[in-house]
């Protein structure tokens, strides 16, 4: 798989593949963290969260590690697939509910 | 119903027009939101409502005009609006705080 942080806007993967996408915080008082994937003319959609007070999470082919010692967070999506091609928002929630949006990355795999 | 509703889809006006976006939930989620997300770019926060009350406003300009009638139901009124204002207009509920948001699909508005 391939890791890029999120100041770079592709990362182009091989079908069947691991990808890792990266995302760096700033504010050490966010609650929990959220990865949304946004497809072509649709909202975001939930992927998977962490709160603050974890280190990693596993869904189905997904994991996230939150690393607050360095204020990182990363997405890893095991065996990508075509229907991964999208772009990915890590997100953080802070104590008033606010929901803040990171950069955004643009997933693109290969078949 | 799992689902936030965004109307219309698309939506062409301008800059003397008025108009408003609806978006609707019945999950009964207390918690509604505007986000605007330009091409390319992260949605941004406008406006939260918290059990129907305005709870943050992000400096919005004041042609945007937000409305929560009741718990289903957030408006955004819009009214001599700016090209600029072109951009996808999201709108998303939450349960509580320790829920996830729902995201609809948002009201593509052009502006001209």
């Amino acid at each position: 798989g391939e890791s890029v942080g999120l100041h770079l806007p592709t990362l182009s993967v091989q079908e069947g593949d691991n990808s890792i996408i990266n995302c760096a915080y700033s504010n050490s008082a966010s609650d929990y963290f959220i990865w949304y994937k946004q497809e072509s003319g649709k909202g975001p959609q939930f992927i998977i969260d962490i709160r603050s007070n974890m280190d990693k999470r596993q869904g189905q082919r997904v994991t996230v590690l939150l690393n607050k010692t360095v204020k990182h967070l990363s997405l890893q999506i095991a065996a990508t697939q075509p229907g991964d091609s999208a772009v990915y928002f890590c997100a953080e929630v802070r104590a008033n509910s606010k929901l803040t949006f990171g950069k955004g990355i643009t997933l693109s795999v290969r078949p | 119903d799992t689902e936030v509703t965004q109307t219309p889809k698309h939506l062409v006006m301008g800059m003397t027009n008025k108009k408003s976006l609806k978006c609707e939930q019945h999950m009964g989620h207390r918690a509604m939101y505007w986000y605007k997300q330009k091409a390319k770019k992260p949605p941004e926060l406008m406006f939260v409502y918290s059990y129907e009350k305005l709870s943050i406003n992000e400096s919005v300009p004041s042609r945007f005009s937000p409305e929560c009638p009741n718990s289903s139901l957030l408006n955004l009124h819009l009214h001599a609006l700016q090209p600029e204002d072109s951009a996808l207009y999201l709108c998303a509920s939450k349960r509580g705080p320790e829920n996830g948001y729902t995201f609809g699909s948002g009201t593509r508005l052009t502006v001209v």
